[in-house]
């Protein structure tokens, strides 16, 4: 089974300040991993997503991800924090038979100026 | 219009109503998806669809009830609601490659509150 666990419910950062996220997987089998960003009011839009070979990705926005095997993680960061990038960000796993995706319970991005 | 549309946008109902949700897809997709979005609570899947045939029910009470005409349009019909059933309603898309789904893209939602 799989499941994904986001740890924060709330981060708050410093304009021009480092962001990470976090997020720890469980599955069974390789996963394919995903960050979506969801601003007030809207839907979900796809950050990025590993599905194999480089386990660095990079998304929009200035976003990457790196998979760690090891570590069952796939934290989200961004070097320089933008007043634009204040929004909730949720991780998601593929299921094994590919037809379900996991969500967690989202974190929420603060941006202080 | 671009992505995955939904309409209406914000909703109001009594307990006793029948309304419906609708959600287009315009990328061609052969999935779509319904989730519940609850405040403090992981996205919630309803119901997924596969080339029109429904593949997962979630155990979902039977007052909301999904209609999938052909692969671009999605439906929520609702019912007899009740209050805790308040919240976002996400549609989504994804493209299904073999056995397995890609990435899913997701419209605005419908805020749905029942009185």
């Amino acid at each position: 089974a799989q499941s994904v666990t986001q740890l924060g419910s709330h981060v708050s950062v410093s304009e021009g300040a480092l962001v990470l996220l976090r997020c720890n997987y469980s599955s069974s089998v390789p996963p394919y991993l995903f960050w979506y960003v969801q601003y007030p009011n809207q839907g979900l839009q796809l950050l990025l997503k590993y599905t194999t070979g480089a386990t660095l990705v990079k998304g929009i926005n200035g976003f990457e991800a790196e998979f760690k095997k090891s570590e069952t993680s796939f934290h989200l960061t961004k070097p320089s924090a933008h007043m634009s990038d204040a929004a909730e960000y949720f991780c998601a796993v593929r299921s094994d038979t590919g037809n379900q995706f996991y969500f967690g319970t989202g974190t929420s991005l603060t941006v202080i100026p | 219009e671009t992505g995955v549309t939904q309409t209406p946008r914000h909703l109001v109902m009594g307990m006793t109503n029948k309304k419906s949700l609708k959600c287009e897809q315009h990328l061609g997709h052969n999935a779509m998806y319904w989730y519940k979005q609850s405040a403090k609570k992981p996205l919630e899947l309803m119901f997924v669809y596969n080339f029109k045939e429904q593949t997962e029910n979630n155990s979902v009470p039977s007052r909301f009830s999904p209609e999938c005409p052909n692969s671009s349009h999605l439906f929520l019909h609702l019912h007899t609601l009740q209050p805790e059933d308040s919240a976002l309603y996400l549609c989504a898309s994804s493209q299904k490659g073999g056995r397995n789904y890609n990435e899913q893209f997701f419209g605005p939602g419908t805020r749905l509150t029942v009185l």
